[in-house]
Order: structure tokens, then C-alpha cells, then sequence
């Protein structure tokens, strides 16, 4: 299982853009990277995937090395609506099949006035 | 955009009661789990389950939780005898692995307080 490590948390103000940079040095070739969020007393909601260089949805954006020894999910112009735990996660593996998504606790974002 | 839905969002229950958590995951997927976090803590995984049953569970899911498919659309998590430590939060998410990216999507969860 690749070791996850993030920040434990970050604090912003509304209208900058935050990076948070995740670690996942073992993480094995067929492997997904996968950021989710969590809002107090809901369930983790899916931001965005990626496997390689970068991904950009409506939300974020997703920049990945080379090496996918590490991953950075780039939120622009946060708002305070953004404050959350952000967790990154190994996987899915690309061959699809049986994976289960494991939680670390992530980095928790408060974003200020 | 589709969901999973759980209910009850919140059920009070007496310690050494039986209480049974219901989802109903997203239709067509084939993974279903349940994970549980405690007020404050990190998201545990409990257990996963995919054609009818148990695919994989964790060191948590002992002889007191079991798990059921009962009919084509629910997926429900039992617990027999509870306890004051299985205060928490009850989530509920499936998913539908395939070749490429694929998300796990999470129910809103019940929250379980033991008295």
C-alpha cells in the first residue's frame, strides 16, 4: 500500500489560489490518484482523478510529475465555502477490479474573510 | 447527478440494541461499502461487498456487524449487541470499477449515537 503523507492543514483567505501537495512515493504503476473532500458531518465527496501531467475539471485542478511521486490539487480563488478536509488517495487501479478507497486524514482547509 | 441516499440521518439507540443502517446505492454499480468515522477522527473502512457478497472487511467489522443485499436496490449494515464506542457516523458509498478513472460516491450517512 503506498504511504500517503499531506499536510494536516492550511489556512487561506477567499479569493487565493491553494495548492496542497500530497506525497505517495510507492504508489504502484496502474494507479489513479484520486482527491476527495468533506464538508463536517457529511459523507467524502469525489473532486477529481487523474494518472499523469494534468487534470482540470470545473473545481480544480490536478498537477502530477513525472515520477507520480507526489500529486497537487490546485483550488483557484477558494471561497469560504471551500473550508473542508481534503484527502488524496492511491487508487483506483487503471485495470479496474477491486479496490477499496482508504482514507488518511487528510488536510484540513480553512479558508478566512 | 446520481446518488447514494442512507437512512435514518440520525438514530438514538440503547447500548446492547440491534440497529440496522440502509442505503440504497447508485444503480448500476457493483461495489458497495460501508466505513464509519468517529466524531473527530479519519474515515475507517468497514467492509466491501460485490456479487452478493463480502469481498473484503476490515479488523473493525467483527462478529457484531453483518452485512446484507436484501433486494436489488438496498444494501444494509447490521449491528447485533452496540456499544457506547460505535457512536459515529455510518457511511455508506458505492462504486463502479472499470478500465480508467471511476469514483467512489458516498452516501450522506447516519449518525449513530449509543446511550
Amino acid at each position: 500500500l503506498a504511504k500517503i503523507t499531506q499536510p494536516i492543514s492550511m489556512d487561506s483567505y477567499e479569493g487565493q489560489e491553494v495548492n496542497i501537495t500530497c506525497s505517495h512515493n510507492n504508489i504502484a504503476t496502474n494507479d489513479y490518484i484520486t482527491w476527495y473532500q468533506q464538508f463536517p458531518s457529511q459523507g467524502p465527496r469525489f473532486i477529481i482523478q487523474g494518472y499523469k501531467t494534468k487534470v482540470t475539471n470545473e473545481v480544480a485542478s490536478l498537477f502530477i510529475p513525472a515520477d507520480r511521486k507526489s500529486s497537487t490539487l490546485s483550488l483557484p480563488r477558494v471561497s469560504l465555502s471551500d473550508t473542508a478536509v481534503y484527502y488524496c488517495l492511491v487508487g483506483p487501479p487503471a485495470s479496474g477490479g477491486s479496490y477499496i478507497p482508504t482514507f488518511g486524514r487528510g488536510t484540513s482547509l480553512i479558508v478566512h474573510p | 447527478e446520481p446518488e447514494v441516499t442512507q437512512t435514518p440521518s440520525h438514530q438514538v439507540t440503547q447500548m446492547g440494541q440491534e440497529v440496522i443502517l440502509r442505503c440504497v446505492p447508485i444503480s448500476n454499480h457493483l461495489y458497495f461499502y460501508w466505513y464509519r468515522q468517529i466524531l473527530g477522527q479519519k474515515v475507517e473502512f468497514l467492509v466491501s461487498f460485490y456479487n452478493n457478497e463480502i469481498s473484503e472487511k476490515s479488523e473493525i467489522f467483527d462478529d457484531q456487524f453483518s452485512v446484507e443485499r436484501p433486494d436489488g436496490s438496498n444494501f444494509t449494515l447490521k449491528i447485533r449487541s452496540t456499544k457506547l464506542e460505535d457512536s459515529a457516523m455510518y457511511f455508506c458509498a458505492s462504486t463502479s470499477p472499470r478500465q480508467g478513472a471511476s469514483e467512489a460516491f458516498f452516501g450522506q450517512g447516519t449518525r449513530l449515537t449509543v446511550v
